[in-house]
């Protein structure tokens, strides 16, 4: 049983084209987030929701938004992609109550062309 | 501003040594330091982790040892094997937004262990 999983694994577009990506969790975690990493690995924290409720945006561009419909799922929504999208973006979650554990999935690799 | 600082960038090591790896924070919010484990093609898992009441922490052959007058905590490695190589990420957090909070992560080093 995967406990993060995301789809797809791996996602070739062009540039100009709106894509999403999504994101499960069966662990019963109530607060869950999406990171990006970049080409030098870098771990970047995007957006955390709790409760279908946004609690951390950071300086993002609009054209990436989350949409969470219930709270096992977090799904990622980017528009108008652009050649500096590419990267790796991986879902997580946390259960709110234990700040720790956080179980990450296995990363969409995300190819903009 | 880059709030965790993780050295070094890539590190090589012989097995059976020790592989040393450290990060240093800035912000005195933080109560929660977890070291994460990436080999290639996976997502980061968690290796092991510390709060700032205790200044060591052992699990196997992983050990955090933390300072918090100084900001710093770093992951030692003992008798380091092939299958350590990975990438290793230091990270923190804290409460901040509603009582929900990320980690903010250092950037990674790149450790290999010689055979």
């Amino acid at each position: 049983d995967t406990a993060v999983s995301q789809t797809p694994k791996y996602l070739v577009t062009q540039m100009g084209n709106d894509k999403s990506i999504k994101c499960e969790q069966n662990l019963g975690h109530d607060t869950m987030y999406w990171y990006k990493q970049d080409s030098k690995k870098f771990l970047k924290i995007m957006f955390s929701y709790n409760n279908k409720e946004l609690i951390i945006n950071e300086t993002v561009p609009n054209r990436f938004s989350p949409k969470s419909p219930d709270k096992a799922h977090l799904n990622l929504h980017i528009n108008s992609l652009e050649l500096g999208d590419s990267a790796v973006y991986f879902c997580a979650s946390r259960d709110r109550g234990v700040r720790s554990y956080y179980t990450f999935g296995s990363g969409t690799r995300l190819t903009v062309v | 501003q880059q709030q965790v600082k993780q050295s070094p960038q890539s590190l090589i090591v012989q097995k059976g040594g020790i592989s040393i790896i450290n990060c240093a924070y800035e912000n005195t919010a933080f109560d929660y330091f977890p070291w994460y484990q990436q080999f290639p093609g996976k997502g980061p898992a968690l290796l092991i982790a510390i709060r700032p009441d205790v200044s060591e922490k052992k699990e196997g052959r992983f050990t955090i040892s933390f300072n918090k007058s100084a900001k710093q905590f770093s992951l030692h490695i003992m008798d380091s094997q092939p299958g350590d190589s990975a990438t290793y990420f230091c990270a923190a957090s804290g409460v901040r937004g509603g009582g929900a909070d990320g980690l903010t992560f250092g950037k990674g080093t790149h450790l290999i262990i010689q055979p």
